[in-house]
């Protein structure tokens, strides 16, 4: 079964900067779809952001980017210029090209940006 | 895009009553949806898979006849909290995922409080 892991239950950094959200999962799968959800207070799920296993390339949306390195099974998120909006829970997640198409969540981290 | 609407937004019920969760996908088909369980600062724990007209898989662990789904429709799924006791007492998230493509939407929540 696939397993997604975040390693950081919390993080802080003040407005402006670059923060790094870290991602490793597990498969023995070659075609899956990684993506990066945040839920803010509203506790609205809303994607930021998505990755093909097949796309050497990182995916970039804006401020938010990811580094993908297939074979250490690894997918973190990057914020640039951080906003106070995007203070918010931020959940990895798996999906297999393959079987029952269910989303396959990490832990989270917890993302506050201070003023 | 893609919205899923789901409602009530929160329910204050009386133990042993039951309750029902409507999930609808407003502007796209959603052949498969999902409903998800979460506690307060976790991630989400995906309770069952809901297919339009067949029954619902469950998870390990989660009760098929305490909570009943129903997916009568390419647009709606249903959740039915059964007899419901202040344990049930959680946030529950649908999520639709579209006819075609990997996108998955998810609904704004469920807060379920058993009194």
């Amino acid at each position: 079964a696939q397993t997604v892991t975040q390693s950081q239950p919390e993080m802080s950094v003040q407005e402006a900067e670059t923060v790094t959200l870290s991602c490793t999962y597990d498969t023995s799968e070659n075609n899956y779809y990684l993506f990066w959800y945040k839920q803010p207070p509203s506790r609205q799920m809303i994607l930021v952001i998505r990755q093909e296993a097949y796309k050497q390339q990182n995916a970039t949306e804006n401020r938010f980017s990811v580094n993908f390195q297939k074979a250490a099974k690894s997918f973190s998120l990057k914020i640039s210029d951080s906003q106070l909006g995007d203070t918010a829970m931020y959940f990895c997640a798996f999906l297999g090209a393959q079987g029952a198409q269910k989303l396959v969540f990490g832990q989270g981290t917890r993302l506050t940006i201070n003023p | 895009g893609a919205v899923v609407s789901q409602h009530p937004s929160w329910v204050i019920c009386k133990s042993g009553t039951s309750v029902k969760i409507e999930c609808r996908s407003l502007d796209f088909q959603a052949t498969t949806m999902f409903w998800y369980r979460q506690f307060p600062k976790q991630s989400l724990m995906l309770m069952a898979t809901s297919n339009e007209g067949s029954k619902a898989t469950y998870e390990q662990g989660v009760e098929k006849d305490k909570f009943l789904i129903n997916h009568a429709s390419l647009t709606l799924s249903t959740l039915t909290v059964t007899s419901a006791h202040p344990e049930d007492s959680s946030f529950y998230i649908c999520s639709a995922r579209e006819v075609t493509g990997y996108g998955y939407t998810f609904g704004s929540g469920t807060r379920l409080t058993v009194v």
